[in-house]
């Protein structure tokens, strides 16, 4: 059973639009949502995260948006640059206070920015 | 300062044959864990560390796998027995547990190929 659904499957955005990439969750124990980037060969990057407290949070061009009552969150990317090409990945974790547990990871985004 | 660093970067082995994989967590991050990434399947966990201590290993497939950790520091994950199905890219991420900090990090990876 994926704990963390994500959508869409692929996306293709223009240089300069806004990409934007949606997840839900179902387990109200979590409490902390990542998103990380991962380029062909590498490993996941962590991009930016949120807690549930606050309903977004920017940096730079990147921005979460958090809906708690509906259980999603969403990555939107201001000013898409073709740099920006890249799978994402939202994530759940649940472990407030001490030591954070394993990530649930939804199905992933390929990102394509065209030039 | 170092990342997340994990060997050998990519493993053929041949089916049958017993394989280890080697993680080595950013210095002073007490908290390590393995993923699996294949097409299929996604990013799945495996299993996590505490210390040299594993409270959670729900997400190992089989007995044919196993892991360690030592002296809080270097993991290694062991298949052992190997199939086919186990051909994917392991994941290491490494995090700390105090200090508000959450955020796990993780490695390049090991493309393991099981012909």
């Amino acid at each position: 059973q994926q704990q963390v659904k994500q959508s869409p499957q692929s996306l293709i955005v223009q240089k300069g639009g806004i990409s934007i990439i949606n997840c839900a969750y179902e387990n109200t124990a979590f409490d902390y949502f990542p998103w990380y980037q991962q380029f062909p060969g590498k490993g996941p990057a962590l991009l930016i995260a949120i807690r549930p407290d606050v309903s977004e949070k920017k940096e730079g061009r990147f921005t979460i948006s958090f809906n708690k009552s509906a259980k999603q969150f969403s990555l939107h990317i201001m000013d898409s640059q073709p740099g920006d090409s890249a799978t994402y990945f939202c994530a759940a974790s649940k472990g407030r206070g001490s030591t954070l547990g394993r990530l649930y990871f939804g199905r992933g985004t390929q990102l394509t920015v065209w030039p | 300062g170092a990342g997340v660093s994990q060997s050998p970067s990519n493993k053929v082995t041949e089916k049958g044959k017993d394989v280890e994989l080697r993680c080595d967590p950013i210095s002073g991050h007490t908290a390590l864990y393995w993923y699996r990434q294949s097409l299929g399947q996604g990013l799945e966990f495996l299993i996590y560390f505490q210390g040299n201590s594993a409270p959670d290993k729900s997400g190992l497939p089989s007995d044919r796998f196993s892991a360690e950790r030592t002296g809080g520091s270097v993991s290694t994950l062991t298949i052992q027995r190997t199939q086919q199905e186990d051909s994917a890219v392991y994941l290491c991420a490494s995090s700390y547990t105090s200090g508000g900090s959450y955020e796990q990090y993780f490695g390049p990876g090991t493309r393991l190929t099981v012909t």
